[in-house]
């Protein structure tokens, strides 16, 4: 069984554009979370989907959004990058609706200049 | 941020020798908690998860204690191997349909040969 997939693995953008991560959730998990790690803040809860409804955003600003589809696949959008967006994001998928035993993928690392 | 902030200790042990990785968790109202391994360049990987019903739990060559009174949680990891160099992360979740985890800064094991 694949795991959770995420595309692309290494990104470099500029200040001031947007970017798009993509993430397939392990067949048959309907539920998505994203995460944001960098070494100054550790791992940050950025939201959760299920059933492609949003239940949850952490505490970022509204440059992060996200969105799942039918299919589970989920993708985030991050608008006028700055630099301190610089970090590995991690997408999870969960076989529950209460996400117990989340899986995560490899992340994209996300490099902004 | 709700992640701890960057202090991320280490712990060296002599392979074969027992480890044990310690975590204090900030809500006592937390009923769900877990731990994950990260090795450099990938994800968090699931390791084990404890309810708050229970105070141990065991895995293959892995334990996790929780205590409630103090807001504790241990990794235990026996026979330590150097494929088990990597760092570790406690997390909790709240049943309380946030859906998110709440990650502590984590611990770096390193394995002496």
């Amino acid at each position: 069984k694949a795991g959770v997939t995420q595309t692309p693995r290494y990104l470099i953008k500029t200040r001031g554009q947007q970017v798009t991560l993509s993430c397939s959730p392990i067949s048959g998990h309907r539920s998505v979370s994203w995460y944001q790690q960098t070494p100054g803040q550790g791992l940050q809860f950025l939201f959760e989907y299920f059933s492609e409804t949003q239940r949850n955003k952490g505490n970022f600003p509204g440059r992060f959004s996200g969105r799942q589809f039918s299919n589970s696949r989920s993708e985030m959008n991050v608008s006028t990058l700055e630099l301190g967006d610089s970090a590995l994001y991690l997408c999870a998928s969960s076989w529950t609706k209460a996400n117990e035993k989340l899986f995560f993928g490899s992340g994209t690392q996300l490099s902004v200049l | 941020g709700e992640s701890v902030g960057l202090h991320l200790p280490t712990l060296s042990v002599q392979e074969g020798d027992n480890s044990i990785i310690n975590c204090a968790y900030s809500n006592s109202a937390s009923d769900y908690f877990i731990w994950y391994k990260q090795e450099s360049g990938k994800g968090p990987q699931f390791i084990i998860d404890i309810r708050s019903n229970m105070d141990k739990r065991q895995g293959q060559r892995v334990t996790v204690l929780l205590n409630k009174t103090v807001k504790h949680l241990s990794l235990q990891i026996a026979a330590t191997q150097p494929g088990d160099s990597a760092v570790y992360f406690c997390a909790e979740m709240g049943m309380d349909s946030s859906y998110k985890l709440i990650f502590g800064s984590g611990t770096r094991l390193l394995v002496r040969p």
